[in-house]
């Protein structure tokens, strides 16, 4: 069964730097997603992305986070300058509609020094 | 703005025992979409099931079925047969349908209730 594959599984970094998030969302679905859950607390929408642009975003998604697809399997997030506060799971979702289910992948913890 | 309110933190359930996971939520509008994920200690949120709001007939993937009370914007998960993989963190989650108005698909997710299944 397809299934979205996000790497890394746990990613570590000094407050500051620059992180790049990486997942494959399933072959052929068409909107992609980014979801934040810090640690004890509920998934948290971050930014949806279509046609090669963002379709939406939260206020969550600010200047320091930017999204690329670089070709036709990966789906990145980037956070330029981590804070403490970035620390959380970072969830991929993707589906083949707007209003299809959409699946997650299995998560990028990531921990901020 | 929807929100979703799943009230019981935690529960507990005996192996081959039915549990059944509360969920409310608030909303105005008629045509949307409620989900069940589970987030085992693995951590990746999986589907459990899916609702369509027009429809009147609750929603059954094997042991889960949904109780789904419209007017009373109730969406319940039971549990049958509980079994120990069954331990995991669940989330509902509200998703509007904006067909219509061309507005958002971004569902809106539940604090979560921990189950944990006992042997």
């Amino acid at each position: 069964e397809p299934e979205v594959t996000q790497t890394p599984s746990h990613q570590v970094t000094q407050m500051g730097q620059e992180v790049i998030l990486r997942c494959v969302p399933i072959s052929n679905h068409l909107y992609f997603y980014w979801y934040r859950q810090i640690l004890g607390q509920k998934v948290e929408f971050l930014v949806s992305f279509y046609n090669n642009e963002i379709s939406e975003k939260s206020e969550i998604f600010d200047d320091q986070f930017s999204v690329e697809r670089p070709d036709g399997s990966n789906f990145t997030l980037k956070i330029r300058s981590t804070k403490l506060e970035d620390s959380a799971m970072y969830f991929c979702a993707s589906s083949d509609s707007q209003s299809d289910t959409q699946y997650f992948g299995p998560g990028t913890r990531l921990t901020v020094l | 703005a929807q929100t979703v309110t799943q009230s019981q933190p935690e529960m507990s359930v005996q192996e081959a025992e039915t549990v059944t996971l509360s969920c409310t939520y608030d909303t105005s509008e008629n045509n949307y979409y409620l989900f069940w994920y589970k987030q085992p200690p693995s951590r990746q949120m999986i589907l459990v099931i899916r609702q369509e709001a027009y429809k009147q007939q609750n929603a059954t993937e094997n042991r889960f079925s949904v109780n789904f009370q419209k007017a009373a914007k109730s969406f319940s998960l039971k549990i049958s047969d509980s079994q120990l993989g069954d331990t995991a963190m669940y989330f509902c989650a509200f998703m509007f349908d904006s067909r219509a108005s061309g507005g958002s698909y971004i569902p809106t997710f539940g604090r979560g209730t921990s189950l944990i299944v006992h042997p």
